[in-house]
């Protein structure tokens, strides 16, 4: 079966450092693979999304993130942390219409 | 285009009760899907629809269920409450892509 996995589910970052946060997933055949943003008291906005035709895949409000077949990672990125980024992140992995969540990465970011 | 739309946005019920909780899609997207959130289990999928069918189901209880109207509006089902069923619903449409897009959610309290 198809898993996803986060880790850290808590990161912390300075206004203007970089955002890391990673996703890990376990699959036997090509993934579509995403990232969703969860801002409090509200659904999933889709961030960016994974579907084979590049490694690099650039999202909305600056970030990416980047398919890495041997390291079975999909991993997101930004360069410069803003305080607005601050909220809950999801990777998901879907198979057959049924998105698999990871736990969630809760990104807190200091002034 | 207008985005999911889900009604009600907050509930509260009580043990034993039942509710129905509503999901209009995205207009052209043909499938939705439900999802619940909870603090303990995170995101879980409960089932999907296309065009009226049920295609994939998760691992949830009989008490939890759903249909599908002709103009692709669904609607969840939960009978015989539980505290446990203290969540948040969110409801998600696609068209013909991998990609899902959620609606804000209905957050449900059972007392």
């Amino acid at each position: 079966a198809q898993s996803v996995t986060q880790l850290g589910s808590h990161v912390s970052v300075s206004e203007g450092a970089l955002v890391l946060l990673r996703c890990n997933y376990s699959s036997s055949v090509p993934p579509y693979l995403f990232w969703y943003v969860q801002y409090p008291n509200q659904g999933l906005q889709l961030l960016l999304k994974y579907t084979s035709a590049a490694t690099l895949v650039k999202g909305i409000n600056g970030f990416e993130a980047e398919f890495k077949k041997s390291e079975t990672s999909f991993h997101l990125t930004k360069p410069s942390a803003h305080m607005s980024d601050a909220a809950e992140y999801f990777c998901a992995y879907n198979a057959g219409n049924m998105l698999t969540f990871g736990g969630g990465t809760r990104l807190m970011v200091k002034p | 285009k207008a985005g999911v739309t889900q009604t009600p946005r907050y509930l509260i019920k009580t043990r034993g009760q039942q509710v129905t909780l509503s999901c209009s899609p995205i207009s052209g997207h043909r499938s939705v899907s439900w999802y619940q959130q909870t603090p303990g289990q995170g995101l879980q999928f409960l089932f999907e629809y296309f065009s009226e069918t049920q295609r994939n189901k998760g691992n949830f209880p009989g008490r939890f269920s759903g249909r599908q109207f002709s103009n692709s509006r669904s609607e969840m089902n939960v009978s015989t409450l539980e505290l446990g069923d203290s969540a948040l619903y969110l409801c998600a449409s696609t068209d013909l892509g991998a990609e899902q897009y959620f609606g804000p959610g209905t957050r449900l309290t059972v007392t």
